[in-house]
C-alpha cells in the first residue's frame, strides 16, 4: 500500500476563495482524521470519520470547514470562504481502530494571503 | 489545565548524549501511550506504544510510563544527528476514545 496520499502537498490562495483539500487512506482502515497543525496550537483534531460516518466533528472551527467521506477511500476537507488565519499543515489519518497505530499522509502546507 | 503538557522546546544536544523527552497527563483513565516522531515537512510516524506502567525498549529508544504520577518519558541514548526531528506524544483512554496529543518537543542533535 502507499499509505496515506494527499492532496495538493501545497496550496496559495487569496482569501476568501475556496479550498478543497483531498485524502486517500490506507484500504483496510476504518477510521479517518483530518488535523490542523500550527506552531502555536500543535496538531488539532478536526474531525474523525469510522465506515465513512462522521464522528467526531467537535475540532472543526467554525461553519466555514466542512468534511465529507463518500466513500472509503477517499475523504475531502473544504473551507469557504478562505481566511488568513486558516493557514496551516493539514493532515489525513487513518487507523484501524481508535487506539491502534496512526498513519498520517505527507500533510497540505495550506497559505492564505 | 491541557489535559496533555508537552515541553516545546526547542532542545539542543551533541552527538551521542542521552535526551530524555517528557509530558504530563491529567486523567487518570488513559491507559495507551505513544511516542510519535515527526520529521521537518513529513507526517508524524509511530516510534513508541506502551500500555501499561513500566518501561518498553526499542534500539536506542525506551519508553517509560509512571500512572502514579501521570508522567510518561522517551529516553534516546547515542542520539544521532538523523534524531533530529519533533517527538510528539498521544495518549488515549481506550474505550473508542480519541487520540489526545502534546504540543511536541523539537529535538535537535548536532554533530
Amino acid at each position: 500500500d502507499a499509505g496515506v496520499i494527499q492532496s495538493p502537498r501545497h496550496e496559495v490562495t487569496e482569501m476568501g476563495q475556496e479550498v478543497t483539500l483531498r485524502c486517500k487512506p490506507i484500504s483496510g482502515h476504518d477510521y479517518l482524521f483530518w488535523y490542523r497543525q500550527t506552531m502555536m496550537r500543535g496538531l488539532e483534531l478536526l474531525i474523525y470519520f469510522n465506515n465513512n460516518v462522521p464522528i467526531d466533528d467537535s475540532g472543526m472551527p467554525e461553519d466555514r470547514f466542512s468534511a465529507k467521506m463518500p466513500n472509503a477511500s477517499f475523504s475531502t476537507l473544504k473551507i469557504q470562504p478562505s481566511e488568513p488565519r486558516d493557514s496551516a499543515v493539514y493532515f489525513c489519518a487513518s487507523t484501524r481502530a481508535l487506539n491502534t497505530e496512526a498513519f498520517f499522509g505527507q500533510g497540505t502546507r495550506l497559505t492564505v494571503v | 489545565q491541557k489535559e496533555v503538557e508537552q515541553d516545546p522546546g526547542p532542545l539542543s544536544v551533541p552527538e551521542g548524549a542521552i535526551v530524555s523527552l517528557n509530558c504530563t497527563y491529567s486523567n487518570s483513565a488513559f491507559q495507551y501511550f505513544m511516542w510519535y516522531r515527526q520529521y521537518s515537512r513529513k507526517g508524524p510516524e509511530l516510534l513508541m506504544y506502551t500500555y501499561s506502567s513500566g518501561n518498553k525498549e526499542d534500539g536506542r529508544f525506551t519508553a517509560q510510563v509512571d500512572k502514579s504520577s501521570k508522567y510518561i518519558s522517551l529516553f534516546i541514548r547515542d542520539s544521532q544527528p538523523s534524531d533530529s526531528a519533533t517527538y510528539l506524544c498521544a495518549i488515549n483512554a481506550g474505550n473508542n476514545r480519541k487520540l489526545i496529543w502534546g504540543l511536541g518537543t523539537s529535538l535537535a542533535v548536532n554533530p
